[in-house]
């Protein structure tokens, strides 16, 4: 398997501008998870799915994020309208769930700048 | 709710060094326990994990216990190496299958 596959790698926008990050999930895991990394906050949990319905989305900071798993392989992180605020580096990663024996698998990350 | 805490870095260390990283949780229930390592601009990867009380994650080199009683797994590594310089996370997997992370602490190695 590839992995989990994030795109695109880098993403450069203008402020007020809507942006749309992709992910592919390890094929056959059930659960999947968006972060965030800031130098400042760290690894910060934005939104997590299981069997493709959002479980828990307190990490998302305002309502200018969402997120959507229309299906198994394929995920979104939507920002509109972006600020220079939400510039950071956003993973995702994937998850084969057996009780709490779990591994996530993480993608390369998308590297956001909003100027 | 659940939480990871751990050590705050930066950590510089010379080669052959001892290393800990101390990392502490607070969870419901049994969780599972990890610690992920980030290289430079690359995503995490798992380095250890440890599923129930006592149980000892190894690999590479590195080592962890989970210890129930002291809600504890502290990373350790007996002698390191310049190649260890990365970021390392600790991180739980609680009941609901979320996975929480710790703030990260950054390890550098001198030769």
């Amino acid at each position: 398997d590839a992995g989990v596959i994030q795109s695109p790698r880098h993403e450069v926008t203008e402020m007020g501008q809507e942006v749309t990050l992709r992910c592919k999930p390890i094929s056959g895991h059930n659960s999947l998870f968006w972060y965030r990394q800031t130098m400042m906050r760290g690894l910060e949990l934005l939104i997590y799915f299981n069997n493709n319905v959002p479980i828990d989305d307190s990490g998302m900071p305002e309502d200018r994020f969402s997120a959507k798993m229309p299906n198994a392989s394929f995920s979104t992180l939507k920002i509109q309208p972006s600020e220079p605020r939400d510039s950071a580096v956003y993973f995702c990663a994937s998850s084969l769930v057996h009780g709490v024996d779990t591994e996530a698998f993480f993608g390369q990350g998308t590297r956001l700048t909003v100027v | 709710g659940d939480s990871v805490t751990q050590m705050e870095g930066p950590v510089t260390l010379s080669e052959e060094a001892f290393l800990t990283i101390n990392c502490t949780y607070t969870a419901t229930g049994y969780p599972s326990l990890f610690w992920y390592v980030q290289y430079p601009g690359e995503g995490l990867q798992l380095l250890l994990k440890a599923t129930k009380a006592d149980d000892k994650g190894s690999n590479k080199g590195f080592e962890a216990t989970y210890r129930k009683e002291t809600t504890s797994f502290h990373l350790e590594k007996g002698s390191v190496q310049v190649s260890d310089s990365a970021v390392y996370f600790c991180a739980l997997a609680s009941s609901a299958s979320k996975i929480i992370f710790g703030s990260g602490t950054r390890l550098s190695i001198r030769p």
